[in-house]
């Protein structure tokens, strides 16, 4: 598929299990964005890839919260001791480009996390 | 401490009518305006733009208006369409090299046939 593509779609976990979220960018896009998006909120920011650099992870709520981009393409977001406070749908976006801010991000379809 | 703000959670608007939609931000450092569309279950998808050198930017039914003094940014859709029904959440863009966004809380726009 030409789009941003995540997996699982949706996920339960029981509190205190870890989780792990997967995203597949657009094939060559350098940017690689994760959001969180709590029930009726706007998207908030959680980390940003530049190829397989991580450059800004000031959005992590905790130190329970991980990402990875290892080979600059595939990023997964790792949530450990998931708690109900979790529960949130997480985006991933990409865009073609490194540093630029004028570049569209496009998102994937999302995964829902309901911690119970 | 919310930089973005959208004020109305939801609008209904009359099929053919002008929908319009708001947002207000407190930080001066936002230099690129962006709102997305939002359908249930999907990503959101990119509407229409502008930069803070600008304060229109139109594209067919689409036109956002920004008034920077006011720290004010609205999306204006006319005429509605059924199809235009979904959530809008504007976007703000500024004190990154790389794009990170801010967005507001979202609005859910009903168009009524």
């Amino acid at each position: 598929g030409a789009g941003v593509s995540q997996s699982p779609r949706y996920k339960v976990a029981k509190r205190g299990q870890d989780v792990a979220l997967r995203c597949d960018p657009i094939s060559g896009h350098v940017s690689l964005f994760w959001y969180q998006q709590a029930l009726g909120q706007g998207p908030e920011f959680l980390t940003y890839f530049q190829n397989e650099a991580q450059l800004d992870k000031s959005g992590l709520p905790s130190d329970r919260f991980f990402a990875e981009r290892p080979e600059g393409s595939v990023s997964t977001l790792k949530i450990q001791r998931t708690q109900q406070e979790d529960s949130a749908v997480y985006l991933c976006a990409s865009s073609l480009y490194g540093l630029s801010s004028y570049n569209e991000q496009f998102f994937g379809p999302g995964t829902r996390l309901t911690v119970l | 401490d919310q930089q973005v703000k959208q004020n109305s959670p939801s609008l209904s608007v009359q099929e053919g009518r002008i929908s319009i939609l708001n947002c207000d931000y407190t930080n001066s450092m936002f230099d690129y305006f962006l709102w997305y569309k939002k359908y249930p279950a999907e990503g959101p998808t990119f509407l229409i733009s502008i930069s803070s050198i600008k304060d229109k930017n139109e594209d067919g039914r689409f036109t956002v208006f920004l008034n920077k003094s006011a720290k004010h940014l609205s999306l204006h859709i006319v005429p509605s369409q059924p199809g235009d029904s979904a959530v809008y959440f504007c976007a703000l863009n500024g004190g990154t090299s790389y794009g990170k966004l801010t967005f507001g809380q979202g609005t859910i726009l009903t168009v009524h046939p």
